[in-house]
């Protein structure tokens, strides 16, 4: 049973750039929620997806924007990137809405 | 909505020594608390959780914590700290039994030294 897996593990990024970063869930998990990790702080929910339907936002602006696919794997796009969007981008599945989520390694961005 | 404060955002003890790490939420329902550690360039692994039911819980690796609603904490124990213990610890609150949707502390950096 594969965990889950992040692409890509790091990678710097300009102000006012697009990004896209991406997140296998674990196998049979048909729930993917993105947390928000600045540094020295804990994490903040972002937006979960439910059967490729958003099921819950956390205090983010709409440029923070999500995708899942039908085999679950999920994508969160971030446009117009800005300095303060520098952070480590942590991904969760499980296997139900209501169940517990396992973390991934997360995707250390930075925006200079 | 819900919060969590996490006392002391950083804790030092001694190889042997008890580690007592601090955590507080607000809730305006009835709270599922959690606590999880991180290790340098990693993810989030849960240590344990609080849903129903005993209100003192066992986890990974020798911790527990203590729900007290009359406190509104769930501090996180344990009674001899080791030197792989050292990492960040996060506790977090979420309505749903399960956590999907969490809430988290700032987190408490724990130094063990020798």
């Amino acid at each position: 049973e594969t965990g889950v897996t992040q692409s890509p593990t790091h990678l710097i990024k300009t102000r006012g750039q697009q990004v896209t970063l991406r997140c296998s869930s674990q196998s049979g998990h048909n729930t993917v929620s993105w947390y928000q990790q600045a540094l020295g702080q804990g994490p903040q929910f972002i937006f979960q997806y439910y059967r490729e339907e958003e099921n819950g936002r956390g205090n983010f602006p709409p440029r923070f924007s999500g995708l899942q696919f039908p085999n679950y794997s999920s994508e969160l796009n971030v446009n117009a990137l800005e300095l303060d969007d520098s952070a480590l981008y942590l991904c969760a599945s499980s296997l139900a809405r209501n169940t517990e989520a396992f973390f991934g390694q997360g995707t250390r961005l930075t925006v200079v | 909505a819900q919060s969590v404060t996490q006392l002391g955002s950083h804790v030092s003890v001694s190889e042997g020594a008890l580690v007592l790490l601090r955590c507080n939420y607000s809730s305006s329902v009835p709270p599922y608390l959690f606590w999880y550690v991180q290790y340098p360039n990693q993810g989030l692994q849960l240590l344990l959780k609080y849903t129903t039911g005993a209100t003192l819980v066992k986890g990974i690796n020798g911790f527990e914590a203590e729900f007290k609603k009359s406190e509104t904490s769930f501090h996180l124990t344990k009674p001899s700290a080791h030197m792989s213990d050292a990492a960040e610890y996060f506790c977090a609150v979420s309505v749903s039994n399960a956590g999907n949707m969490l809430t988290f502390g700032g987190g408490t950096r724990l130094m063990v030294k020798p």
